[in-house]
């Protein structure tokens, strides 16, 4: 059964970095684009981008530009999400999610950045 | 880019149909084939309810279904369940490879 299995939460400083893991299983790793989803407390989903794992080829929402990095690892079948320059409201939870035709089929339980002063 | 433009809240009565909107513009819910919707328990990570506009995942009731009109999109929930409530977002492709979500609506069930 398809798994995506994310990395525990996580608590920043103001200004450093922040890297999330999403561990996939369950399929053939290769065959569909990663996208990258966050949720600040109380408030709605945001898109944040995307990499193919095949060719390791990335899409950034603009809003992200300049900050944010997708990587992947084929072993295990890994992909990344860094996050630099943090702020308050970065604060959020992260969820990676497996695009499946028109939509994200399968969704990481979520992964929890805070960010502190 | 704009989020899609969604009602923040809809309510319906045990048994009831309601519809919840999803507007774009022509380069993204007008211009493709391309909506999703979700639905959020408090707590939970998003499921996928609708893809593709219409289609529904296995194990989805045919409860829920998808349409799509020029640059609006709508999930209609049928004979809604307390299990309904939630929140619902919808989702589309925007060109240039970016992806939008709208801003989510909250569905009591009265």
């Amino acid at each position: 059964q398809v798994q995506l299995v994310q990395s525990g939460a996580e608590v920043k400083k103001t200004g450093a970095s922040v890297k999330v893991s999403c561990k996939a299983s369950g399929y053939t790793f290769t065959s569909n684009q990663m996208h990258w989803v966050r949720q600040a407390p109380g408030q709605g989903l945001e898109w944040m981008g995307w990499i193919n794992p095949s060719s390791a080829d990335t899409k950034y929402a603009q809003k992200f530009q300049g900050r944010v990095s997708m990587t992947r690892d084929l072993s295990p079948a890994t992909v990344y999400m860094e996050l630099t320059s943090l702020r308050s409201d970065d604060t959020a939870m992260y969820y990676c999610a497996r695009r499946y035709s028109f939509g994200y089929d399968y969704w990481g339980q979520g992964t929890l950045v805070t960010v502190s002063p | 880019q704009s989020a899609l433009t969604q009602p923040p809240s809809a309510s319906g009565s045990p048994g009831q149909s309601v519809t919840i909107s999803c507007t774009g513009i022509s380069s993204d819910v007008g211009g493709y084939n391309s909506v999703s919707w979700y639905q959020q328990h408090p707590g939970k990570a998003p499921k996928l309810i609708i893809y593709d506009v219409s289609k529904r995942p296995s194990g989805v009731p045919d409860r829920f279904s998808g349409s799509k009109s020029g640059n609006t999109a709508s999930l209609t929930v049928s004979a809604v369940q307390a299990d309904d409530e939630a929140d619902y977002y919808c989702n589309s492709y925007a060109s240039s490879n970016n992806w939008l979500f709208g801003g989510g609506t909250k569905l009591t069930v009265l």
